[in-house]
């Protein structure tokens, strides 16, 4: 089992980019979610999904989207990235209490 | 938004000593503490799930205690090793959502 994966590892954008990240799981998980990780704010959850086909707003979802067309994967989009957007961003899974989390991706907007 | 905090923000200990540091999250609506340790450039990796007041954990040398009427858990590590170095995150699980909250993390640094 590969786990959660995420790709790209690495991103550099320009203002005004748009860019897709891809989550992938292989545990049939229902449940994946989307943070970032800023210095000295933890993660911070932007949307995540209870189900194939179903989406929902997390802590901080402005400025992203989401789709959960297939239950392995869960695609994170920035149509229009800014500076405020350079972060690294981590992907998660569960079925039950416990959160498998993927590598992260390191985006950074110039 | 739920409030989860951790402190020390930063620790430094040298190899042998022993440690321990506090996540405190709201005591109403309680469903789950998660602890998790992150190394660098690595993905947070899951130590403990506690659901009972009262519960306490243990793998190794980490060990946790959950104390949910007034919200806080304490994480110990018995005689810190150099690859106990990572960050220590806690998250909150309110109710039966899905979702946690996390605080922004212990960074342990054990030297020799």
């Amino acid at each position: 089992n590969a786990g959660v994966t995420q790709t790209p590892k690495f991103r550099v954008l320009k203002t005004g980019q748009s860019m897709t990240l891809l989550c992938a799981q292989d545990m049939n998980h229902e449940y994946m979610y989307w943070y970032r990780q800023d210095p000295g704010m933890g993660l911070r959850l932007i949307h995540y999904s209870v189900g194939e086909g179903t989406t929902a707003k997390g802590e901080v979802p402005d400025g992203y989207n989401v789709s959960r067309l297939k239950k392995q994967n869960f695609l994170l989009g920035l149509e229009s990235a800014a500076p405020s957007q350079t972060s690294v961003y981590f992907c998660a899974s569960s079925q039950g209490l416990e959160q498998f989390f993927g590598p992260g991706t390191r985006l950074t907007v110039l | 938004i739920l409030n989860v905090e951790q402190s020390p923000q930063s620790l430094h200990v040298q190899e042998g000593d022993s440690t321990n540091f506090t996540c405190s999250f709201p005591s109403s609506n309680f469903y789950a503490l998660h602890w998790y340790r992150w190394e660098t450039a690595k993905s947070p990796e899951a130590l403990f799930v506690m659901t009972l007041n009262g519960d306490e954990k243990k793998k190794g040398r980490i060990s946790a205690t959950l104390n949910t009427k007034e919200g806080y858990s304490y994480l110990y590590i018995k005689g810190s090793q150099p690859e106990d170095s990572a960050t220590y995150l806690c998250a909150f699980r309110a109710g039966t959502a899905s979702k946690l909250t996390f605080g922004t993390g212990t960074r342990l640094q054990v030297t020799l």
